[in-house]
């Protein structure tokens, strides 16, 4: 398995405003995957990130309202722009390792006012 | 566009039953499927995963199955107890490229 960190591990922000999550493992992967999970639902992929590539988006997910960086293997940030309440949700990084299974961060949660 | 779901949605059950949570999907074309758990505010635990040549997984007293041709997997939990409540969500591989496709999630309660 891996061990896979978040920051912040939850914020309450103000409309309009940014925040970037951060995503750390504790060894060298592909593959980065960022989630969302808005209250009471399931989870829904925003989009992957290889490193020194474009991150993949999701129908639906658009790098303007979140960017993505990947500057190496074991580091990821996902940062939600001019945000608004709609967007209060928790926000998961995931990676994959052999035998294609994926591990979960324990997750941002965000709160917009 | 694959879709899964997961019955019930919520489940309560007294300490030390067996119990059988339910996931389906529509198209049987899998690459894997895996079965994380989620405690309330927290990140997801990966339980069992299956590659789609597997039928079944193994771990304590979990057991995963899959049976692609019906688009089902069961996850069967033996001698529940009150430190296993938490929600169980389902996810399917639809392909190589890693991405999962999540269940709506099992809510389970055991009582002590």
């Amino acid at each position: 398995s891996a061990v896979i960190s978040q920051k912040p591990s939850r914020d309450i922000c103000q409309r309009g405003t940014s925040l970037t999550i951060q995503c750390q493992v504790d060894s060298q992967v592909t593959m980065m995957f960022w989630y969302r999970q808005q209250p009471g639902q399931s989870l829904t992929l925003i989009a992957t990130a290889n490193q020194g590539s474009e991150a993949t988006y999701e129908s639906g997910f658009v790098i303007d309202k979140f960017p993505i960086s990947r500057p190496n293997l074991t580091f990821s940030t996902l940062t939600v722009s001019n945000m608004s309440p709609e967007d209060s949700s928790i926000y998961l990084c995931s990676v994959e390792l052999a035998a294609l299974e994926q591990f979960f961060g324990p997750g941002t949660r965000l709160t917009v006012l | 566009k694959q879709e899964v779901t997961q019955i019930p949605a919520a489940l309560s059950v007294p300490e030390g039953e067996n119990l059988v949570l339910n996931c389906s999907f529509t198209d049987s074309a899998i690459y894997n499927l895996q079965w994380f758990r989620q405690d309330p505010g927290k990140g997801l635990t990966s339980l069992l995963l299956i590659q789609s040549s597997q039928r079944e997984q193994t771990s304590g007293r979990l057991n995963a199955s899959l049976d692609k041709s019906s688009g089902r997997s069961t996850l069967y939990i033996a001698a529940s107890q009150p430190g296993d409540s938490a929600t169980y969500l389902c996810a399917v591989g639809p392909d190589s490229s890693y991405k999962l496709i999540f269940g709506s999630g099992t809510r389970l309660l055991v009582r002590p």
